[in-house]
């Protein structure tokens, strides 16, 4: 197993544009989530998945952010309209959630937006 | 992650101990954990513990945890050079993890 990873590393995208960002967690794995990290800040919660369903969105999260897990598998993000606030490290982690499974988040090297 | 505190930068001489604190404040949480990450690199789970234990220990690192003051650190023995990244605590809350703004440990030779 590669681990987490996540597509594209970085991205430069124009204020206005949409972008799309691709996750594909550890595969025996059935949580995955969404955070973002800005310079000089911890990572922050943006929601998660239990296989295919979306169960929590975190208010940081504006109508213009979308996620989809569509077959309990990989993870996309879209931006719609970007703005220059939307310039972030997005990054994706994955666990397994079970009966007596320790609590551990997986994280992938994460994909750096600049909005210019 | 405000509700997690953590000091943002400390530095070390190489070979000492180093130490990094913490304070968070959900008092239900399950586990809490310690992240490195380093410079152009992704967050490794470097260490996690259960909330009814009072200290972990791995290889060069020890956790201890103090409930009663919400209080959690880090001990990397014989710090390396390799050990210098931003060090991150973190707690579960409601199935998400909730993290500290992180303290960039730096070694000094």
């Amino acid at each position: 197993d590669t681990g987490v990873s996540q597509d594209p590393r970085h991205k430069i995208t124009k204020r206005g544009q949409n972008v799309t960002f691709r996750c594909d967690p550890i595969s025996e794995h059935n949580r995955l989530y969404w955070y973002r990290q800005t310079l000089g800040q911890g990572p922050e919660f943006l929601t998660y998945f239990q296989n295919e369903a979306q169960l929590e969105k975190s208010r940081l999260l504006s109508d213009r952010f979308s996620a989809e897990r569509p077959k309990g598998s990989f993870s996309t993000l879209e931006i719609q309209r970007t703005e220059q606030g939307d310039s972030a490290m997005y990054l994706c982690a994955s666990s397994f959630s079970g009966t007596g499974v320790a609590y551990e988040q997986y994280f992938g090297p994460g994909t750096r937006l600049t909005v210019t | 992650g405000e509700d997690v505190e953590q000091s943002l930068f400390l530095s070390v001489r190489e070979g000492d101990s180093s130490v990094i604190n913490c304070t968070y404040t959900d008092s239900s949480s399950t586990y809490l954990y310690w992240y490195k990450q380093e410079p152009g690199a992704g967050l490794q789970l470097l260490t996690y513990i259960f909330s009814n234990m009072d200290m972990k220990q791995d290889q060069r690192l020890t956790v201890l945890l103090n409930k009663k003051d919400k209080h959690l650190s880090l001990r990397i023995a014989d710090t390396q050079t390799g050990d210098s990244a931003i060090y991150f605590c973190a707690e579960e809350r409601d199935d998400k993890i909730i993290f500290g703004k992180g303290t960039r440990l730096h070694i000094l030779p």
